[in-house]
């Protein structure tokens, strides 16, 4: 069955990085994109980025774009979000999530999702 | 940026009602719409995928309409397992983006 673990989160002071994997079994993960997708507490769903199934094509949510990194290592079955220049509004729990096998950038499988906090 | 806007944003209802949630995309976004169902603490879970299709294993009486910019979720009759937030996702072009919710609670 599709497993999606991710790890990483914890406390971290503003303009502070972290790094964020998420590991991957039970699917071909090279065959797949894959996103995070964030959620602030006791608020909606955030879409933070996507790569593509090979990594050459990424994307990234406005809020993020040029301070997070999502990366992948097929040989290992594991996603990455490298986060930079962490804000307080980053402080939200963080999903991974598969591509959907119906279509194209919807969400089929979720992991447990990591907290990140950030605080001075 | 698409946006999408999605109501109620709360419904209180009882089991063995017919629910309705609403998404609206300010832009044509054909049939690239999607359903999450989201428990307290859980991860989300997808419903429907491309407006009306059924993710497998999701129960029958849970339906989904719409093309262009106005779609709807249908609970056909409420079961105490619904009780939970629902959000719509528009997968036609990135950023992609998430309606703001529809909280359904117990009458």
């Amino acid at each position: 069955q599709v497993q999606l673990v991710e790890s990483g989160g914890g406390v971290v002071q503003p303009g502070r990085s972290l790094r964020l994997s998420c590991a991957a079994s039970g699917f071909t993960f090279s065959s797949y994109g894959m996103h995070w997708v964030r959620q602030a507490p006791g608020k909606g769903l955030e879409w933070v980025a996507v790569i593509s199934y090979d990594g050459s094509k990424k994307y990234y949510g406005d809020s993020v774009k040029g301070r997070f990194t999502i990366s992948r290592d097929n040989s290992a079955n594991t996603l990455y979000l490298q986060m930079n220049s962490l804000r307080t509004e980053d402080t939200a729990v963080y999903y991974c999530a598969k591509d959907g096998t119906g279509g194209p950038f919807y969400f089929d499988y979720w992991g447990q999702g990591t907290l990140v906090t950030v605080s001075s | 940026d698409i946006q999408m806007t999605q109501s109620p944003s709360s419904l209180s209802a009882s089991v063995g009602d017919r629910v309705t949630i609403t998404c609206r995309a300010s832009h044509s976004i054909s049939n690239y719409l999607n359903w999450y169902q989201q428990k307290p603490g859980k991860a989300p879970k997808v419903l429907i995928h491309t407006a009306y299709s059924l993710q497998s294993g999701v129960p029958s009486r849970f339906s989904g309409s719409g093309s262009g910019t106005d779609f709807t979720l249908t609970i056909s009759s409420l079961q105490p397992e619904d009780f939970a937030t629902y959000y719509c996702q528009q997968s036609y072009s990135t950023p992609l983006t998430f309606g703001g919710g529809t909280k359904v609670e117990i009458k």
